[in-house]
C-alpha cells in the first residue's frame, strides 16, 4: 500500500515571497503520478499541478513548480509571488498507474498554507 | 459543462437514518469515485468505479453502499447512520486511459452532519 506524508501542518509565507510545501511518499511501483491540489475555504478541490514519474523534468504551471525526487520519493511544491488568493489547504496525493490501484487517490494529511499581506 | 455535481451541500441525520448522496458528472468519464474527508486525516477512498455496472471497495467501505447504473451518476448509500460517518463527502470522476487523461475532477462535496 502507498502512503504519502505532508509534515508541516501549517505553513505562512508573506506576499510576494516564495515557500516550499513538502511531500514524501512510499510506494514499490514504479510507474505512478503524483498530483498538488489545493482547497480553499470552498471546500473545492483544485487540481494545482500534476506529474508523472516517469518524467525526470519537473512540472511547472505559472508560479507553481515541484522538485521530483523519484529516488528519495519526494514531491515539494515552490509557489513563487505568493498572493492572498493562494491561502488554502494542499494536499499531496499518489496515483498508481495501473494494477488493482488505478484510478486510486491517496492523499497526504494536507498543509494549510496562509499568506499574510 | 457543469462538471462534478453533488446534492446536498449540507445534511444533518440522526443515527440510524439512510440517505443517499447524489454525484453526477456530464464529461463522459468512466471513473467515478467516493471520498470522504476528515480533519488530519487528508480524503480516503470509500468506493470507486471504473464504468457503469462496475464497482468495488476503497480504503473505508463500511457502512456505505454505490451502484452505478448509468455512465453520468454514482450515488453513495448510507444504509444506517452513524456519527462516525460525520465528515464532508467529494465525489469525483476521470477519463481512463493514458496520462494526461488521469486528471480526477472533484465536485463540490457534501458536508455531513450525524447526530
Amino acid at each position: 500500500a502507498q502512503t504519502v506524508t505532508q509534515s508541516q501542518p501549517e505553513m505562512s509565507v508573506q506576499e510576494a515571497e516564495t515557500v516550499t510545501l513538502s511531500c514524501t511518499y512510499d510506494t514499490s511501483e514504479s510507474n505512478y503520478y503524483l498530483f498538488w491540489y489545493k482547497q480553499p475555504p470552498s471546500r473545492q478541490m483544485i487540481l494545482v499541478i500534476r506529474q508523472e514519474a516517469y518524467k525526470q523534468q519537473n512540472a511547472t504551471e505559472n508560479r507553481f513548480s515541484v522538485n521530483f525526487q523519484k529516488a528519495a520519493k519526494s514531491f515539494s511544491l515552490k509557489i513563487s509571488d505568493s498572493q492572498l488568493g493562494d491561502t488554502a489547504m494542499y494536499f499531496c496525493a499518489f496515483m498508481n498507474a495501473g494494477g488493482t490501484s488505478y484510478g486510486k487517490l491517496t492523499f497526504g494529511q494536507g498543509t494549510i498554507l496562509t499568506v499574510h499581506p | 459543462n457543469a462538471g462534478v455535481t453533488q446534492t446536498p451541500k449540507f445534511q444533518v441525520l440522526k443515527t440510524g437514518q439512510s440517505m443517499t448522496l447524489q454525484c453526477a458528472q456530464d464529461m463522459n468519464h468512466e471513473y467515478m469515485s467516493w471520498y470522504r474527508q476528515d480533519p488530519g486525516m487528508g480524503l480516503r477512498l470509500i468506493h470507486y468505479s471504473v464504468g457503469a455496472g462496475i464497482t468495488d471497495q476503497g480504503e473505508v467501505p463500511n457502512g456505505y453502499n454505490v451502484s452505478r447504473s448509468t455512465t453520468e451518476d454514482f450515488p453513495l448509500r448510507l444504509l444506517s447512520a452513524a456519527p462516525s460517518q460525520t465528515s464532508v463527502y467529494f465525489c469525483a470522476s476521470k477519463k481512463t486511459g493514458y496520462f494526461p487523461r488521469e486528471t480526477q475532477y472533484f465536485g463540490p462535496g457534501t458536508r455531513l452532519l450525524v447526530l
